[in-house]
């Protein structure tokens, strides 16, 4: 019952460095999304997959950039982390592309010094 | 564009009083409503969603919603809470044949439940 794994749950980066955030779900889902979550301003839709090898920008793409080569895995990439993505993010997947139901995972935390 | 609003974002509540959490939101076409939940350092989770047909929607954990047009509200309600019921709470909008990239959060409403 594992649901939607996010991984890592937490990490501190330096301004200008990289990393990768990995999503995982076991639901056989087509549709994958990344979220932000910001204090006040509710979740923003960062990119988001409708299958295996495809990618769609969202609300804020900027300095991120994503990659869906296998169903099950999403990936989050900062290339060049600044303070201003300072966040939490969520991975959701969902089984169908209009119900408006998404599986959340439960977030990572990061903090760009 | 669509948009929703939940106007409180703190909602203090004495244990088993009823409590409501307030959305209105703003569409040029009919709409799907959403309710989700995030209790404490984990995702979010639904509650509840209203699609079409009967405007009083029931969820989990005893809440449930009213879909109200002329209004457009959807507030979430719960006769008697309980302190399992600390979280913050979600409303989202999205509309008939909208992707769920289109799906359009509020800034959410934090229930403190107060023993």
């Amino acid at each position: 019952n594992a649901g939607v794994t996010q991984t890592p749950k937490f990490r501190v980066l330096k301004t200008g460095q990289s990393m990768t955030l990995l999503c995982a779900q076991d639901m056989n889902h087509e549709y994958m999304y990344w979220y932000r979550q910001d204090p006040g301003m509710g979740l923003r839709l960062i990119h988001y997959s409708v299958g295996e090898g495809t990618t769609a920008k969202g609300e804020v793409p900027d300095g991120y950039n994503v990659s869906r080569l296998k169903k099950q895995n999403f990936l989050l990439g900062l290339e060049s982390a600044a303070p201003s993505q300072t966040s939490v993010y969520f991975c959701a997947s969902s089984y169908s592309a209009f119900s408006g139901e998404l599986f959340f995972g439960e977030g990572s935390r990061l903090t760009v010094l | 564009a669509q948009s929703v609003t939940q106007l409180d974002s703190q909602v203090p509540v004495f244990e088993e009083a009823p409590v409501e959490l307030r959305c209105n939101y703003s569409s040029s076409v009919s709409v799907y409503l959403f309710w989700y939940v995030q209790y404490p350092n984990q995702g979010l989770q639904l509650l509840l969603k209203y699609l079409s047909g009967s405007t009083l929607v029931k969820g989990i954990n005893g809440f449930e919603a009213e879909f109200n047009k002329s209004q457009t509200s959807f507030h979430l309600r719960k006769p008697s809470v309980h302190i399992s019921d600390t979280a913050e709470y979600f409303c989202a909008v999205s509309a008939p044949n909208f992707g769920n990239e289109k799906l359009t959060f509020g800034t959410g409403t934090r229930l403190t439940i107060i023993p």
